[in-house]
């Protein structure tokens, strides 16, 4: 079975500079995550689709990150314009079902803005 | 929201057993109790979940009171490859539940030395 998959790996931009994350879950799971981790934290979560509708925003800097998962499989996490404070990794991760799901992560984009 | 506390770090050698200790005082009926496993440069990694009792599986085993209010992983033997950050959340399981939102935490990382 196919694990999460995220691209790119690895970016680095210049504050006020835009950039997009991929993300592809395991297949036939309904529920996606976009996660945030800033280096010696845990992942903090920033939004949850469940098929293509938002569950849980609540967290998510709207007035910079934006995400999308048009047609309920693959998603994009765009941020627009970056801070310093926005390096971190960010981590995609999808279950069959709810948050208490089992959740099943990818490797995570590490992102530098300098 | 259901957060959680447990220790910073841990030490231990080669062949001990583990055994890591969460509160979460602030429960719901409906929560479970989950552990991930973190590796630098990965994404988290299922350990174990349960509701009340004792749950075991192939790596670890998980110990909840009666009153639910704790919980603590055990981990039989652990070697160098043990060494991670390890995660207590809790969370309702339900399909596109937003009950109870899963809080990482700092978690606590495990050192295993020779």
């Amino acid at each position: 079975e196919a694990g999460v998959a995220q691209s790119p790996r690895y970016k680095i931009i210049e504050k006020r500079q835009s950039v997009a994350f991929w993300c592809n879950p395991i297949s036939g799971h309904a529920t996606l995550y976009w996660y945030q981790q800033i280096l010696g934290q845990g992942p903090k979560l920033l939004i949850q689709f469940q098929n293509n509708g938002v569950v849980d925003d609540s967290q998510l800097p709207k007035d910079r990150f934006s995400a999308e998962r048009l047609k309920g499989v693959d998603s994009t996490l765009k941020i627009q314009p970056a801070k310093l404070e926005d390096s971190a990794v960010y981590l995609c991760a999808s279950s069959l079902g709810g948050q208490a799901y089992e959740q099943y992560f990818g490797p995570g984009t590490r992102l530098t803005v300098t | 929201l259901a957060k959680t506390t447990q220790p910073i770090s841990m030490d231990s050698y080669e062949g001990q057993e583990v055994n890591i200790t969460c509160s979460h005082n602030n429960i719901a009926t409906n929560d479970y109790i989950t552990w991930y496993q973190q590796f630098p440069s990965q994404g988290p990694r299922f350990i174990i979940q349960g509701y009340k009792t004792k749950v075991t599986n192939e790596v670890a085993s998980l110990f909840i009171p009666a009153d639910r209010k704790s919980s603590t992983l055990s981990l039989p033997r652990v070697s160098l490859s043990d060494t991670a950050v390890y995660y207590c959340l809790v969370g309702a399981v339900g399909r596109g539940s937003t009950l109870g939102r899963l809080y990482f935490g700092r978690g606590t990382q495990l050192t295993v030395w020779p």
